[in-house]
């Protein structure tokens, strides 16, 4: 059974760092681009980027890009997503999805919940 | 960026009712179109891919169609589990973009 779990909810401060994760079982993880989904509160679904693991091949949305790094290590199957310097308008609910065989999100994890607040 | 509309926003319908969302792309996106359920505070769950296939699991009264920039999704007998926020996605190109979203609610 293919599984995507993410780390717990973070609640951190303005211009602390932060990197959630998201580690997958049941399939081939290096295989198969795994990405990024924001969703603000009581708002859509945002694209924020994607890595394939296998050779680290990253793409981040113009939206995103230099907001935030996407990185993973293919030894434990854990992708990540990190912020330097967080601002309150990161609070967020996080998703990590797996691109399967299709091409598109197959498979999703539980999200994360990141506030952000003095 | 390939811009992603879908109407209506929201709609109001009954159970046993045919349900059908409309998704745009603002040009061709080779057919690279999902679509994706989301319960309120849960993950969204992936339903049809490439336009048209339908995901593992997902039951048949979910159908996708269209091509080149129309696309739609059709519930044939909406049921109670239904009503969910639907959102449809492109990965034909970079950044992938997801359409706002179709609200789905009981009358």
């Amino acid at each position: 059974e293919v599984q995507l779990v993410q780390s717990g909810a973070e609640v951190k401060k303005p211009g602390e760092s932060l990197r959630i994760s998201c580690k997958g079982s049941g399939y081939s993880f290096i295989n198969y681009w795994i990405g990024w989904v924001r969703q603000m509160p009581g708002q859509g679904l945002e694209w924020m980027g994607i890595i394939y693991p296998r050779d680290s091949d990253t793409r981040y949305s113009p939206s995103f890009q230099g907001q935030v790094t996407i990185s993973a290590d293919r030894s434990i199957n854990t992708a990540y997503l990190q912020w330097s310097s967080l601002k309150p308008s990161d609070t967020a609910m996080y998703y990590c999805a797996s691109a399967g065989i299709s091409g598109s999100y197959d498979y999703w994890g539980q999200g994360t919940l990141v506030t952000v607040s003095s | 960026d390939i811009q992603l509309t879908q109407s209506p926003s929201s709609l109001s319908a009954s159970v046993g009712d045919r349900v059908t969302i409309t998704c745009r792309a603002s040009q061709g996106i080779n057919n690279y179109l999902a679509w994706f359920q989301q319960k309120p505070g849960k993950a969204p769950k992936s339903l049809i891919y490439a336009a048209t296939s339908l995901q593992s699991g997902v039951p048949s009264k979910f159908s996708g169609s269209g091509s080149g920039t129309d696309f739609t999704l059709t519930i044939s007998s909406l049921q109670p589990e239904d009503f969910a926020t639907y959102y449809c996605q492109q990965y034909n190109t970079y950044p992938a973009t997801f359409g706002p979203g179709t609200k789905v609610d009981i009358k």
